[in-house]
């Protein structure tokens, strides 16, 4: 059974600029979650795709965009980058059965810097 | 509102004693209630959840965590702590159906050899 890979590991952008990350679901799974993680702090809900539709989105502005595919993989956008946006990047797949999201399988994450 | 609190940012434990790692959550339904672990420069690594039923759970590493619905807490415990035990852990809640974690703002544990 093949976990949450993500790509890149890591990635450095300068203000303004544009970022796609990338995220394979754990086999099975057709639930993908996108969490930012500042610094010292817990990670925070971006958004979340199922059956390739958004499905709850968190406090983030609409610069945060996503994609899943017919293979239940997705993308992270982020427009007009800003300082700010320095965090680890961290997907989490998931079963979602009978109404209910099972547990949530994190990738390693990508750390974006932006200078 | 859900939220998570995990009161202590740091928790130091010497090889071999037991250790906790407190969590006390919110939320206006039944609570689904998880525990992860992160190592440096790597994702989060799912240890254990309640959902139902038996309040102490049982998860990966020897960890478990004792549900208590009346002080709505959920700790972290192990009988004997090691060296490869230290690491960031983060507590995370949600509630029933299509909802996202929530979690806590982590606590470091350090065990001392």
């Amino acid at each position: 059974e093949t976990g949450v890979t993500q790509s890149p590991t890591h990635l450095i952008k300068t203000r303004g600029q544009q970022v796609t990350l990338r995220c394979s679901s754990q086999s099975g799974h057709n639930t993908v979650s996108w969490y930012q993680q500042a610094l010292g702090q817990g990670p925070q809900f971006i958004f979340q795709y199922y059956r390739e539709e958004e499905n709850g989105r968190g406090n983030f502005p609409p610069r945060f965009s996503g994609l899943q595919f017919p293979n239940y993989s997705s993308e992270l956008n982020v427009n007009a980058l800003e300082l700010d946006d320095s965090a680890l990047y961290l997907c989490a797949s998931s079963p979602y059965l009978a109404g209910d999201t099972d547990t949530q399988y994190f990738g390693p994450g990508t750390r974006l810097t932006v200078l | 509102a859900q939220s998570v609190a995990q009161p202590e940012d740091q928790v130091n434990v010497a090889e071999g004693n037991p250790l906790t790692v407190k969590c006390t959550y919110s939320v206006s339904g039944n609570p689904y209630l998880f525990w992860y672990v992160q190592y440096p420069n790597r994702g989060l690594q799912f240890l254990l959840k309640y959902i139902t039923g038996d309040n102490l759970v049982k998860g990966s590493y020897g960890f478990e965590a004792e549900f208590n619905k009346s002080q709505t807490s959920f700790h972290l415990k192990k009988p004997s702590a090691l060296v490869s035990d230290s690491a960031l852990y983060f507590c995370a809640v949600r509630e029933r159906g299509n909802t996202p974690l929530v979690f806590g703002k982590g606590t470091r544990l350090s065990v001392i050899a």
